[in-house]
Parts: structure tokens; sequence; C-alpha cells
């Protein structure tokens, strides 16, 4: 069964950083597409970036809205991907989901919270 | 990147009724489109993948059908559990994974 489990959300102030980690399980981590998706209180879904597999060197793209500020990794070892976010502003308050991509189907876990906020 | 528009914004059924949600992209996408359903604090459920292709667990009575720029999710005959807010997310290779604004059910 595939699982993700995203954490690492909380309160930080703005300019601050905050590191999100995405544990998986259920699958082989280096072969699949894996996406950051956010969603702000009361607001749509935002794709925010992604990292493509092993096969691709896992290279990785953002939305313009993160590009710069934001960066994704992955540790194959750990089978863990993970969101590193500096400069963080008001606006990037929200949920945070990870997600899989497998055989044209995306799998998401539950989300982490990210506060910024002084 | 593709910009998705899914209509409408915000709908109002009563149990039993069929229901259509429409999203249209601004290119060609193939097939590469997902239906979500999300609840309050809840993460989106994936309810069909590849535009018409129902994934495992979810009721008969939502489909999927189109290719190209226009799709529609269908749910056959509302039931009090499917009242929420669902998402169509295209995924067209090499290209950022871009979401429709969403379409709410609520109940009339």
């Amino acid at each position: 069964e595939v699982q993700l489990v995203e954490s690492g959300g909380g309160l930080v102030q703005p300019g601050g950083s905050l590191r999100l980690s995405c544990a998986a399980s259920g699958f082989t981590f280096s072969d699949h597409y894996m996406d950051w998706v956010r969603q702000a209180p009361g607001k749509g879904l935002e794709w925010v970036g992604r990292s493509t597999n092993k096969a691709h060197s896992y290279t990785t793209e953002y939305a313009a809205s993160v590009h710069g500020r934001f960066a994704i990794s992955r540790d194959a070892s750990e089978k863990s991907l993970y969101l590193q976010m500096n400069s963080l502003k008001s606006e990037d308050t929200a949920v945070y989901y990870c997600v899989s991509w497998i055989s044209g189907m995306g799998y998401w876990g539950q989300g982490t919270l990210v506060t910024v906020s002084s | 990147d593709i910009h998705m528009t899914q209509s409408p914004s915000t709908l109002s059924a009563s149990v039993g009724d069929r229901v259509t949600i429409t999203c249209r992209a601004s290119q060609s996408i193939s097939n590469w489109l997902a239906w979500y359903q999300q609840k309050p604090g809840k993460a989106p459920k994936l309810l069909i993948y590849k535009a018409s292709s129902l994934e495992s667990g979810v009721p008969s009575s939502f489909s999927g059908s189109g290719s190209g720029t226009e799709f529609t999710l269908t749910i056959s005959s509302l039931q009090p559990d499917d009242f929420a807010t669902y998402y169509c997310q295209q995924y067209n290779t090499d290209s950022p994974y871009t979401f429709g604004q969403g379409t709410r059910v609520e109940i009339k």
C-alpha cells in the first residue's frame, strides 16, 4: 500500500525558513515523480514543485510563486522527499501535501500545516 | 503553463440528482486529467485518473469523460456523502500539473 507521511510544519516568522519532509513507503521511491502541492486556508489547490525520478536525474522544477525560495530534494536511502522553504512570506501559509505519481495516478499524503506569521 | 477552467464554481443539488462538472484546458492534454473530491480538513481523494478510469473503491456513480481540452465529471445519482468540493488536475508531461479552481457541491 502506498503511504506518504508529511511532517515538519509549524509556525514560522516572515523571512524565516522551514524544511518539510515526506516519508514514502509501499512503492519503489526512485522510480516515480513526486510533487509538492499546497492549499491556503479556504482556497484551492496550488502546485508548488516537482522532483522527477532517477531515470530523469531527479531534476526539479517550481511554480513561479516559489522559484528561488523553495528547493526540493530527495534522500533515496531514507525514501524521503524534502521541501526546503526559505524567505517565507505570509502568503506561503498553507497545508502542504506531497504527491507521488504512480501509473498515471496521484497518491497524496495527509498534509502538514505551515503558518507564516509574526 | 496550461490553464484549467472549471465550472461551475458552486452547484446546488438534491440527493438523487445527476450532476455534471466541466473542466477545460487551455491546450490539449490528451487524457492526462484527474478528478479529486475534497472534504473540509481532509486531503484530496482521487476519484478518476486518465480522464475516465475509476480509482479502486470509488462508487460507480462517478464517471469521467473527455479528451483533448474538454472534460466532464458526472455523478449519476448524488448521495449525502458526495457533498464536497471537486477539483480537476491536468498532468500532461513536462508541464506544471495545474488545477481547476474547484467546484463546491452543496445541498439545495
